[in-house]
């Protein structure tokens, strides 16, 4: 099964902070990933897919790049209800991998 | 609008069988794959299978192959989770979502999930 390990496991941040968060696979997934934002109690959401590009209805301020093994959620500007934690998912092959997490918190 | 909506919670025995649902509206239900994902409490996500409503094609992941059973009702458009024999350690969050035409895809739509609480 591929692996997928995220960095950090958990950051601190301000309102308007750039934040950047970090998925890699453990073998080569070409643009197989997908962002999730969940918050408390809440299912999760589908933020970027194909490791780029942005669902309807999310901010631009969400973004994804990256392929192969190492790819890169970005907030540009962090807004109050981007408070949650963020999960990358493979779907270049069986069985589909969630990696562990990302919680953002604030400052 | 397409949602998908889950059976309520559970509170089951250990050794008891359960069958959850999540019923899919406002698409073509059997033309988009299933999933099914696992949250225990205070946990990351883990996919459990997938299932494509128009022909039952289900795939598991080797976690839970033979743990669960995954199926679908395509003329009331619902899926299922099943347990034959409930342990402690299945008591988490269960979520169904929507992946697309493709069996490999990621999860546009989700439940809002179905609280599985085993306990003697």
């Amino acid at each position: 099964a591929i692996q997928l390990t995220q960095s950090p496991s958990s950051l601190s941040a301000s309102v308007g902070d750039r934040v950047t968060i970090t998925c890699r696979a453990s073998q080569g997934i070409s643009s197989a990933l997908a962002w999730y934002q969940q918050k408390p109690g809440k299912a999760p959401k589908l933020l970027i897919y194909d490791a780029s590009s942005l669902e309807s209805g999310v901010p631009s301020r969400f973004s994804g790049s990256g392929s192969g093994t190492d790819f890169t959620l970005t907030i540009s500007s962090l807004q109050p209800e981007d408070f949650a934690t963020y999960y990358c998912q493979q779907f270049n092959s069986y069985p589909l991998t969630f990696g562990p997490g990302t919680k953002v918190d604030i400052k | 609008e397409v949602q998908l909506v889950q059976s309520g919670a559970e509170v089951k025995k250990p050794g008891e069988s359960l069958k959850i649902s999540c019923k899919g509206s406002g698409y073509s239900f059997t033309s988009y794959w299933i999933g099914w994902v696992r949250q225990m409490p205070g946990k990351g996500l883990e996919w459990m299978g997938i299932i494509y409503p128009g022909d039952s094609d289900t795939r598991y992941s080797p976690s839970f192959q033979g743990q669960v059973t995954i199926s679908a009702d395509k003329s009331i458009s619902t899926a299922y989770l099943q347990w034959s024999s409930l342990k402690a350690s299945d008591t988490a969050m269960y979520y169904c979502a929507r992946g697309n035409w493709a069996a490999l895809a990621h999860f546009d739509y989700w439940g809002q999930g179905t609280l599985v609480t085993v306990s003697s």
